[in-house]
């Protein structure tokens, strides 16, 4: 079975701050570990993706994401929050060469403070 | 290129009732996955289908059913509606299913009264 944890609920981070939203995961063998973006009344946007390679995945709007197996963790950052970032932030797994579907966390809600 | 389409965008029915709703994916995407949404459940995985097949499919009753046209759209069908299946339903295609990254519709807003 492959499962993900978002531990957060809530994540709330002033504006110009580092932001930081936390994602472990479960899956046997190798991951491919997304993350999404919801906005109210929107579908999710995509912001990045782990399949291999280097650890420190860079994707839109200036967020990046570390990779760390032996921690079976996948935390969403960027070094200097924006109101605009305020939003619904969804984790995903799906084990490599699998025909299993991807797997969402409950997913974290941002508000950045003005 | 043009993104995910779903039609309708808002639907209210009462229970009982039936209801399809349609996904265009991105042009040159095969793959289309479909999505449930609430606030108690989170999101769940529907079905997933690739080249008219269904690949994969959720945990959910039978009520449930999907297909995809040669053309690669889809559509989803929810028979005998219940109060609990008022929800948002999303729709996400990509190239394949298996690496490739999935891109989401804005989603159906089903209200069943």
């Amino acid at each position: 079975a492959q499962s993900v944890a978002q531990p957060e609920d809530q994540v709330n981070v002033a504006e110009g701050n580092p932001l930081t939203v936390k994602c472990t995961y479960s899956v046997s063998g190798n991951p491919y570990l997304f993350w999404y973006v919801q906005y109210p009344n929107r579908g999710l946007q995509f912001l990045l993706k782990y399949i291999t390679g280097d650890n420190l995945v860079k994707g839109s709007y200036g967020f990046e994401a570390e990779f760390n197996k032996s921690q079976t963790s996948f935390h969403l950052k960027k070094p200097s929050a924006l109101v605009s970032d305020s939003a619904l932030y969804f984790c995903a797994v799906r084990a490599s060469g699998s025909a299993r579907q991807l797997t969402f966390g409950s997913g974290t809600q941002l508000t950045v403070l003005p | 290129k043009a993104g995910v389409t779903q039609t309708p965008r808002y639907l209210i029915k009462t229970r009982g009732q039936q209801v399809t709703l349609s996904c265009s994916p991105i042009s040159g995407h095969r793959s289309v996955s479909w999505y449930q949404q609430t606030p108690g459940q989170g999101l769940q995985f529907l079905f997933e289908y690739f080249s008219e097949t269904q690949r994969n499919k959720g945990n959910f009753p039978g009520r449930f059913s999907g297909r995809q046209f040669s053309n690669s759209r889809s559509e989803m069908n929810v028979s005998t509606l219940e109060l609990g299946d008022s929800a948002l339903y999303l729709c996400a295609s990509s190239t394949a299913p298996s690496t490739d990254t999935q891109y989401f519709g804005p989603g159906t807003r089903l209200t069943v009264l």
